[in-house]
Formats: structure tokens, C-alpha cells, sequence
């Protein structure tokens, strides 16, 4: 079995700040991990993934993920907020093959300006 | 554009209509998903359909009923809803390999139960 938690349902940072969102798994395969967004009105769109090659996984819009299999987390970041990254973000773990995806609960990012 | 397209984008429906949500991939994949989305809760995955067999039904109620008549298209057939079915649905396609890859997802169905 394999399931997600994102450990906050929302988190705000100021315009130019850091921004991280937290992220758990469980798996009992070799995880495949992903990070989606989700703006307004909108579908899923793939921020970056993990498939057990680099630990440090780069994506678009400048954010990035590390996979720490002794933490078992895989969080994501991002080294300056901009307004159009307030969305929300969906971790997401698939077991080899990838017949089943599950998703966490996701968290929303607010953009202060 | 993520080569999934869903229509249509807004569908309201009363308890007794029927009606169908659709869903086209262009990538040339070999498998398609709904998933539905709902306020507050993760995302449920409801079917999963590769080459064209449906592998998984995640005990979604029968006034949902899936087709998939080839690998580009899926369709999702609605009867005699309820007004808790109201919510995003989301339609996703990816290639089923030994390796893992990413799905890729329409831009959903808001749909509104009366």
C-alpha cells in the first residue's frame, strides 16, 4: 500500500521569499514521487519528478524536490516566491509501474505581496 | 495545453438527466483515467482503463458508467446523479511501461448537481 501526507493544507510567503512545501510517503516499492500544481479553474500540471535517478529533482518554474529515502519525504521548494506561483500543489506517489497514482490532500500557496 | 482535452468545461444537470463528459488524448498513450476531485478531500481516482480494458473501478456507484471505445477516447456516462456527486471531474491519459511516468491531465468537468 502507499499513501501521501503533505503536512500543511496551506501555507503563505512574501513575493521574493523561499518557499517550501512539506511532503510524507509510504510505499512499499521503489516510489516513483511527483509534485503537480493546480491553478484556478484549472487541470494538473506537472511541476517535476522523481524515478530513482538524481535524488535532487529540478522542474519548471525554477522549484525543485529532494528525495530523502531515510526521511521518507520528498519536499518541495522553491528559492524565490513569485505571484504567479500562489496555486495548489499536489504531491503524488505511484508504485512501480505506476497503475495507481494516490495523491495527497495538496496545499495551497498564497503569494503575499 | 497538455494534449488532454475534456468538454464540457461547465455542465450543470439535474438528478434525472443523463448526459456524458468526454475526454480526447493526442500523446498516444495507452491508458486513460477519471479521477474525481472534490472540495477539502484528495483526489479519488474513479476508473482506469488500459488499451482500451478497464483494469480498475474503485467502487464507484453504477450511475457512473465509463467507456472507452479506443486508446484517444474516454467518456464518462452520468444518470440519475446526486447533488454530492457535484465536483471537478478530471480526465488523465500516460504510457503504462515498466517505467514510471507522469500523467497527464485535461483541464476537468466542473460539474453541478441541482
Amino acid at each position: 500500500a502507499q499513501s501521501v501526507t503533505q503536512l500543511d493544507s496551506h501555507v503563505s510567503v512574501s513575493e521574493g521569499t523561499p518557499v517550501l512545501l512539506r511532503c510524507n510517503y509510504s510505499s512499499s516499492y521503489s516510489p516513483s514521487l511527483f509534485w503537480y500544481v493546480q491553478h484556478p479553474n484549472k487541470g494538473l500540471q506537472l511541476l517535476l519528478k522523481y524515478t530513482s535517478a538524481a535524488t535532487l529533482v529540478k522542474g519548471i518554474n525554477g522549484f525543485e524536490a529532494e528525495f530523502k529515502k531515510s526521511e521518507t519525504s520528498f519536499h518541495l521548494t522553491k528559492p524565490s516566491a513569485h505571484m504567479s506561483d500562489a496555486a495548489e500543489y499536489f504531491c503524488v506517489v505511484g508504485d512501480f509501474g505506476n497503475e495507481k497514482l494516490t495523491f495527497g490532500t495538496g496545499t495551497r500557496l498564497t503569494i503575499i505581496p | 495545453e497538455t494534449g488532454v482535452t475534456q468538454t464540457p468545461r461547465h455542465l450543470v444537470m439535474g438528478m434525472t438527466n443523463k448526459k456524458s463528459l468526454k475526454c480526447e488524448q493526442h500523446l498516444g498513450h495507452n491508458a486513460m483515467y477519471w479521477y474525481k476531485q472534490s472540495a477539502k478531500k484528495p483526489l479519488e481516482l474513479m476508473f482506469v482503463y488500459s488499451l482500451e480494458e478497464r483494469v480498475e473501478n474503485n467502487s464507484v456507484p453504477s450511475r457512473f458508467s465509463p467507456e472507452c471505445p479506443n486508446s484517444s477516447h474516454l467518456f464518462l456516462h452520468l444518470h440519475t446523479l446526486q447533488p454530492e456527486d457535484s465536483a471537478l471531474y478530471l480526465c488523465a491519459s500516460s504510457q503504462r511501461t515498466a517505467m514510471n511516468t507522469e500523467a497527464f491531465f485535461g483541464q476537468g468537468t466542473r460539474l453541478t448537481v441541482v
